[in-house]
């Protein structure tokens, strides 16, 4: 069985600065997909940005990018010139590759992030 | 478009009562989710429709919690009798073929 572990339960820092969440996970898969998910307070949660295992460069979102190290199982999300809307719930998620499509997401406990004016 | 759509946003009942749960997926959405997230744990699959057929329901805790989603369209998940470990959060997500979770804003289930 996979796992998904998230070892920051809270985080704080001021606007504009960087900050990075970890996320390491356990799988004897080989394709899989990673995720960082989003839940601001009292609003949906929304897909942040995605990895795919077989790639080896790092997926970016504007100030969002990954730092996927697949040896050593760790996939950790860095947030540059952070910003108030920002503060949110964020969850790492793993999910083995399928073929019929199906997306059964294996998340971490959450790190929930402040970002202080 | 709208997005997916649960009703209650929250909902507070008593140990051994009934609570139904409402999805209305994106239109369109063939596939439907249901997670949840026990108070300070990890959000954990519960089942997951294509149209209206269960094609994996092995995350669903007990007999106690049945999930329909008649005619492919809105789905309800119900909680008879519910329990104190009921308890938590209930997200529901909708997907296309092969393409990444729309989340709703989920359920806050309290069990008192």
């Amino acid at each position: 069985a996979q796992t998904v572990t998230q070892s920051q339960p809270e985080m704080s820092v001021q606007e504009a600065e960087t900050v990075t969440l970890s996320c390491t996970y356990d799988t004897s898969e080989s394709n899989y997909y990673l995720f960082w998910y989003k839940q601001p307070p009292s609003r949906q949660m929304i897909l942040v940005i995605r990895q795919e295992a077989y790639k080896q460069q790092n997926a970016t979102e504007n100030r969002f990018s990954v730092n996927f190290q697949k040896a050593a199982k760790s996939f950790s999300l860095k947030i540059s010139d952070s910003q108030l809307g920002d503060t949110a719930m964020y969850f790492c998620a793993f999910m083995k590759r399928r073929s019929q499509g199906a997306q059964k997401l294996v998340f971490g406990q959450g790190t929930r992030l402040t970002i202080n004016p | 478009e709208a997005g997916v759509t649960q009703f209650p946003s929250h909902s507070v009942i008593e140990k051994g009562q009934t609570v139904t749960l409402r999805c209305d997926p994106i239109s369109g959405h063939d596939n439907l989710y249901w997670y949840r997230r026990v108070m300070g744990k990890e959000i954990k699959f519960l089942l997951h429709f294509v149209k209206e057929s269960k094609q994996d329901e092995s995350g669903m805790p007990n007999n106690r919690f049945l999930a329909e989603r008649t005619g492919g369209t809105y789905s309800t998940l119900k909680v008879q009798p519910a329990e104190l470990e009921d308890s938590g959060v209930y997200f529901c997500a909708s997907s296309p073929y092969n393409s990444p979770l729309h989340f709703g804003n989920g359920t806050r289930l309290t069990v008192t």
